[in-house]
């Protein structure tokens, strides 16, 4: 079974719903991080969390929040989606050791029309 | 601010043909330099750590090397298979801020 799994895999949907994205980790890491990827922009950080009691935000906060409901899950969502929130979304976690490699989930593709 | 530039953009190579990506960064004290693989529409997959200058790591058909203000991806007699964009990032000394990353290298390996 994967190590972190993100769910749904893939979405699409209108301007204006609201969305969540659901990111699920058996690492027993404490960091989990939000990404976005849109092509030839590389990875740009949504919001990221180092232990369950705290929040931060990345360089690209607006338009969404998160939850980090337990230190195994972390969820991002899109308050009321538009269509330049197109992409494919990324959780990832690390252990916050003395080298935080961070590990990566397969992503969620998003379209919103 | 911690920075990370990685060259080329896109580089495609015949099988066989060996060459090298480059990541040029500034950090405010490295603590590790972090090559990572992605393939399309899927999560980077971790390759490497590098801690400092003079290091090297293999894997494979690759290696990777540090120096002081910039790291190499070496990809000996590449294949069809190791097409995909090549991430690097680094970690500052500090440790409380997340990994800072670089726009990626595209390879691609033609038969």
């Amino acid at each position: 079974d994967a190590d972190v799994t993100q769910t749904p895999r893939n979405r699409i949907t209108k301007t204006g719903k609201r969305i969540m994205l659901e990111c699920s980790q058996t690492k027993g890491h404490d960091r989990m991080y939000w990404y976005r990827q849109d092509p030839g922009l590389g990875l740009q950080l949504i919001y990221y969390s180092f232990d369950v009691k705290d929040i931060n935000k990345g360089e690209i906060s607006d338009g969404y929040s998160v939850s980090r409901q337990a230190q195994a899950k972390f969820s991002l969502s899109l308050e009321s989606a538009i269509p330049n929130q197109t992409a494919l979304y990324f959780c990832a976690t690390s252990a916050g050791a003395f080298t935080d490699t961070q590990y990566f989930g397969p992503g969620t593709r998003l379209t919103v029309l | 601010e911690d920075q990370v530039t990685q060259s080329p953009e896109a580089l495609r190579l015949q099988e066989g043909e060996s060459s090298s990506l480059n990541c040029s960064y500034t950090v405010s004290g490295l603590r590790g330099l972090f090559w990572y693989r992605q393939d399309p529409g899927k999560g980077p997959e971790f390759l490497f750590t590098l801690y400092s200058a003079g290091e090297e790591k293999e894997k494979e058909r690759l290696k990777a090397t540090l120096t002081k203000k910039e790291s190499f991806l070496h990809i000996t007699a590449p294949k069809p298979e190791d097409s995909a964009t090549y991430l690097c990032a680094v970690q500052a000394f500090s440790g409380n801020t997340p990994l800072v990353f670089g726009k990626g290298t595209r390879l691609s390996v033609i038969a």
